[in-house]
């Protein structure tokens, strides 16, 4: 089977610009995570989606972060304005059972 | 509150010696346990999680709900074993990562 799909593989911004990140999941999964991971440390949840609503955002800093998932299927991340300690690796993950998680490649993001 | 631990960031170990590498978790519900691991330039990836009670290239782990521990064992380290791994928690809808440990084993 495919695997979670992620573009772009690396972006390279400068600080309050904006970026989007877009991950299409395998299909037949219903859930749905966003993922950042900064140097060093492991992933931390943003935001997880059950098909197209938010179960969990409580991490996702809402006054720069976004995330959509319409119709269930793909979603996009969008940070806007970026800052610097937004330099991170974003990682996508679906799932099809509770906590079974498959993961893209990621996207690393480099705010300079 | 949820939490994950793992104290060493580099675990170093010769070929054919036994691995353990710690994960110690914070939880007041009934926890469900898992180990991803990372291969260089691979995706994260499920080693185990505990409901299984598998082995997986060798690797077991044991959820001790007592020591709230769920350590990730194998008895001879082998050179492809060498990566990163984490430790994850999975609470409600919730999955919480540990900081990860790195393994590499010498040959």
């Amino acid at each position: 089977e495919a695997g979670v799909a992620q573009s772009p593989r690396y972006k390279i911004i400068e600080k309050r610009q904006s970026v989007a990140f877009w991950c299409n999941p395998i299909s037949g999964h219903a859930t749905l995570y966003w993922y950042q991971q900064i140097l060093g440390q492991g992933p931390k949840l943003l935001i997880q989606f059950q098909n197209n609503g938010v179960v969990d955002d409580s991490q996702l800093p809402k006054d720069r972060f976004s995330a959509e998932r319409l119709k269930g299927v793909d979603s996009t991340l969008k940070i806007q304005p970026a800052k610097l300690e937004d330099s991170a690796v974003y990682l996508c993950a679906s799932s099809y059972a509770k906590n079974i998680q498959y993961f893209g490649a990621g996207t690393r993001l480099s705010v300079l | 509150a949820q939490r994950v631990t793992q104290p060493e960031k580099l675990l170093s170990v010769f070929k054919g010696a036994p691995v353990e590498l710690k994960c110690n978790y914070s939880y007041s519900g009934s926890p469900e346990l898992f180990w991803y691991v990372q291969y260089s330039r691979q995706r994260l990836q499920l080693l185990l999680r505990h409901i299984s009670r598998e082995s997986i290239k060798g690797f077991t782990a044991d959820l001790n709900k007592g020591e709230t521990s769920f350590h990730l064992k194998k008895p001879f380290a082998q050179e492809e074993d060498s990566a990163m791994y984490y430790c994850a928690l999975g609470g409600g809808f919730k999955t919480i990562f540990g900081a990860g440990t790195r393994l590499f084993v010498k040959a």
